[in-house]
Order: structure tokens, then sequence, then C-alpha cells
């Protein structure tokens, strides 16, 4: 079975430029999260939606970064701009539809902004 | 608030000798906990998961974990460790409504 598949898998642009990061989640899972992962913050959960529709976006760090999910097997995670501070791993991940089932992460986007 | 605490953030342990990672949890309700490995360049993937019933569950790779209500504790462990278990490992509470809340993790050293 194929995971929640992230590209891409690493990104490298200048401050001030627009960044989009991608997400395929599992079929059939109703639940997409987008998390940030850095050695001072650790895991953050940033934005998550259930059936397409955002549910909870008060992890999103400033306006600058916006969150989309048009359909239920695609979703974005956009900076602009982009600063230094943006740097880090950011996750997706899917799960069923119950507190009791697990969410799956993808392999991640590594984000650096020079 | 829900939160998680990992007070060790790393350990190492000799290969072949046994490891407890600990997991303390603050939720006013029947937690949902689970546990998460991460190794370098790679997602998170669930260990193991605990909802109700036995207090001792086992997961994938040989780990078990066992649910202490009394302590807000759900402790990793794993009776003999292998050079290919070094990563990180995070505990996490279901908050409700999918959230999960996790902990810092602790990063597993595994020496030979």
């Amino acid at each position: 079975d194929a995971g929640v598949i992230q590209s891409p898998r690493h990104e490298v642009t200048e401050m001030g430029q627009e960044v989009t990061l991608r997400c395929k989640p599992i079929s059939g899972h109703d639940y997409l999260f987008w998390y940030r992962q850095t050695m001072m913050r650790g895991l953050e959960l940033l934005i998550y939606f259930n059936n397409n529709v955002p549910i909870d976006d008060s992890g999103m760090p400033e306006d600058r970064f916006s969150a989309k999910m048009p359909n239920a097997s695609f979703s974005t995670l956009k900076i602009q701009p982009s600063e230094p501070r943006d740097s880090a791993v950011y996750f997706c991940a899917s799960s069923l539809n119950s507190d009791n089932q697990p969410q799956h992460f993808g392999d991640g986007t590594r984000l650096s902004i020079l | 608030a829900q939160s998680v605490t990992q007070p060790d953030i790393h350990i190492t342990v000799s290969e072949g000798a046994s490891l407890e990672l600990r997991c303390n949890y603050s939720y006013g309700a029947t937690p949902y906990l689970f546990w998460y490995v991460q190794s370098p360049g790679q997602g998170l993937q669930l260990l193991l998961k605990y909802f109700s019933g036995d207090t001792l569950v086992q997961g994938i790779k040989g780990f078990e974990a066992e649910f202490k209500r009394s302590q807000s504790s759900f402790n990793l462990r794993k009776p003999s460790v292998h050079w290919s278990d070094a990563a990180e490992y995070f505990c996490a509470v279901s908050t409700g409504f999918q959230k999960l809340v996790f902990g810092t993790g602790t990063r597993l050293l595994v020496s030979p």
C-alpha cells in the first residue's frame, strides 16, 4: 500500500521566494495534518483538515503560511514570502476518522531558506 | 491542558541490553496513547498504541509498552536492543478530534 507521499523531499531557496510543499494522503483517510519539526520547538501541528475542510489552523505561525486541500487526494502548504526561520522539516500525516486511529506520516520535506 | 513529558532527552544502551523509555502524560479523560519512532531522514512510524483493555500492549519490532493510570505513565520497553533500534522515539496522546500532542522525544543511541 502506498503511504503518505510528500514532495519535494528537499527544497533550498532564497528568502522572499514562495515555497509550496505537497502532500498526497493515504487513499480513504479522512484527516490530513501538517506538522513542522525543528530542533528548538520539536514537532508542532500547524493545521489539519477533515474531509478537505480546515478544522484547526491555530498552529499556523503567521499569515505567510497557508494550506489548502482542494480534494481528498492532495494538499499544499505554502509559505509566501519565505524567511530563514521557516527552515525546518515539514511533515504531512493522514488518518482514518476515529480518535483511536493512528496517524501515518510521510517522509517529510526538508526546507532550507537561505 | 494536555501534555506529554519525556524526561530523557537521550539514552545510550549497549546492544543486547534492555531498554525502557519513559513517558508521562497529563490528560483528564481516558487517554489514547501512542509511541512513534523516527529514523534519520524519515517520518514517524507507529510502534504501538493503547486505547483500552489490557494495559500491556505489544508493538512492532519487539517493543511493548505498559499503561499505568495511577502513575499517568506509558513507558516503552524492549528486552534486547539491536543496533538498528537507534532512532528518536516519540510518545503522544490523542486529545480528541484526532489531534495528537507529542512529547519532545528521546534519542536512543546503541553502543556496541
